[in-house]
């Protein structure tokens, strides 16, 4: 159980298009979902955390309007990089909770996008 | 602003060694707190956690973590390493005031040789 899955596994776009990764809690319905982004041989940092219903909690530096997150349903959440660039070239890792505060993460396997 | 430290970057080892990751976190009230490994190319998985009651916490493959308050520590144990514990392993803490937030660790690579 707790399975959490992430589609694509990997993209690959062009500059100033935009992509939207998508995050499933499979066997269980997710309270919170949080966004994460892992830079090579780093650890993941913090992006945003999205409740269902309400809109997300983004954390100091993350540019809202550029990483759009929408969490539509308790087993749905979305992260959209609009007008992406190289440098938001990275791996993105989500994860869902079960209950809002204290409660163990289950991971998605990532998504690895690429700006050319 | 909480805080946690993991005190190897990259910790190198011959199969059959024994195995201690440092773990420091900074926060003064009531914590919870995860080890994850992330085997090569593979998502995170959970090791071990720790809620509350015994300090000593056993987890999956083998692997164990001591949770000392006093000295702010959760450091991940194993007795015998195999090369397939090669991986990165995240120490990680959450705090109820947080909304259950993750802060990791930066990371410590294992490379267990054979």
């Amino acid at each position: 159980g707790a399975v959490v899955s992430q589609h694509p596994s990997w993209v690959i776009c062009k500059s100033g298009t935009s992509v939207k990764i998508e995050c499933r809690s499979l066997d269980f319905q997710a309270t919170t979902m949080f966004w994460y982004r892992q830079f090579p041989k780093q650890s993941l940092m913090l992006m945003a955390t999205s409740n269902e219903g309400s809109k997300a909690t983004y954390e100091q530096g993350v540019e809202k309007d550029k990483f759009l997150i929408n969490h539509a349903s308790l087993t749905l959440s979305t992260l959209t990089v609009t007008s992406a660039h190289p440098e938001d070239s990275s791996f993105y890792i989500c994860s869902a909770s079960v209950l809002a505060g204290g409660a163990e993460q289950f991971f998605g396997p990532g998504t690895r996008l690429t700006v050319l | 602003a909480q805080s946690v430290s993991q005190h190897n970057h990259h910790v190198i080892l011959s199969e059959a060694a024994s195995l201690e990751l440092g773990c420091n976190y900074s926060y003064g009230g009531t914590v919870n707190l995860f080890w994850y490994v992330q085997y090569p190319g593979q998502h995170l998985q959970l090791l071990l956690k720790y809620f509350s009651g015994d300090p000593l916490v056993k987890g999956i493959k083998g692997f164990e973590a001591e949770f000392i308050k006093s000295k702010f520590s959760f450091n991940l144990r194993k007795p015998s390493v195999q090369w397939s514990d090669t991986a990165e392993y995240f120490c990680a803490v959450n705090t109820y005031n947080q909304g259950g937030k993750l802060i990791f660790g930066q990371g410590t690579e294992l490379s267990v040789k054979p």
